[in-house]
C-alpha cells in the first residue's frame, strides 16, 4: 500500500530533551513537509523540501531542524530550543509545489 | 490580520441538514483553494480542491468560491453523522506553500 508513515504516534519528552519524529513516503513523491497542529490554530507550516538534500523554513521553523538525504524520508528534530513543543506534529508529501498534500497520521508529543 | 479566517466552532446540526462552511481570505495572490476533512487524532484527507471562481460539486459536497470577494465555502447536503469531523480550508500562496484555516469543528447529531 501506498502511503506515508509516521512514528511514534505518542511520544513523551523531559524538557531540556531532542527528540527526533520519522516521516517515511513509498509515493515517490518529490515535495515533503512538515506541519505542527495546535488546538484552534489549524496547520502552521515548520520545513519543507522540493527534492532530495535541499529544505526551507516555513513559518515557524526556529527550535527545529530537518535533513533530506534520501527521498523517502524526512525527519524532524525537536530541539531542547524549541520554547512549546508539545503538540501534533503532520508530515505530508507531493507529488510537486501546486499539487494535492497527503497526510501521514501524525505524532502527537508531550513534554514532560 | 490573518491571511485566512476560519470560523472555529464548533457547529452542530441535526442529520440530514445542509451545512454551510465558510473562509475568507486577505490576499488576492492565493489560488488552488482546497478543503480537507481531519477526523479526531488523525491526519487531514483531501475533500474538494479547486482553481477558479465558481462550483465544484462532488457527490453530497460542494466546494464554491468566489475569488472578487475573497471568499469560499464548502456546503455539505444530507450531512450524516459519518461528517462529523474538522473541516480545514486551505489555500496556495507563493513559493508552493499551503495556508490552512484554523478549521471548523462540525457535529453531526442522529
Amino acid at each position: 500500500d501506498g502511503g506515508i508513515t509516521q512514528s511514534p504516534k505518542y511520544l513523551f519528552r523531559k524538557e531540556g530533551q531532542n527528540v527526533t519524529l520519522s516521516c517515511e513516503q513509498n509515493l515517490n513523491h518529490d515535495a515533503m513537509y512538515w506541519y505542527r497542529q495546535d488546538p484552534g490554530q489549524g496547520l502552521r507550516l515548520i520545513y519543507y523540501s522540493q527534492i532530495v538534500n535541499d529544505f526551507q523554513k516555513g513559518d515557524i521553523a526556529e527550535g527545529y531542524s530537518v535533513s533530506r538525504e534520501k527521498k523517502e524520508s524526512f525527519p524532524l528534530t525537536v530541539t531542547s530550543a524549541q520554547k512549546n513543543p508539545t503538540a501534533f506534529y503532520l508530515c505530508a508529501s507531493s507529488v510537486d509545489n501546486y499539487n494535492e498534500q497527503f497526510f501521514g497520521p501524525g505524532t502527537r508529543l508531550t513534554v514532560l | 490580520q490573518k491571511e485566512v479566517e476560519q470560523d472555529p466552532g464548533p457547529l452542530s446540526v441535526p442529520e440530514g441538514a445542509i451545512v454551510s462552511l465558510n473562509c475568507t481570505y486577505s490576499n488576492s495572490a492565493f489560488q488552488y483553494f482546497m478543503w480537507y476533512r481531519q477526523y479526531s487524532r488523525k491526519g487531514p484527507e483531501l475533500l474538494m480542491y479547486t482553481y477558479s471562481s465558481g462550483n465544484k460539486e462532488d457527490g453530497r459536497f460542494t466546494a464554491q468560491v468566489d475569488k472578487s470577494s475573497k471568499y469560499i465555502s464548502l456546503f455539505i447536503r444530507d450531512s450524516q453523522p459519518s461528517d462529523s469531523a474538522t473541516y480545514l480550508c486551505a489555500m496556495y500562496r507563493g513559493g508552493g506553500k499551503l495556508i490552512f484555516g484554523q478549521g471548523t469543528e462540525l457535529s453531526v447529531k442522529p
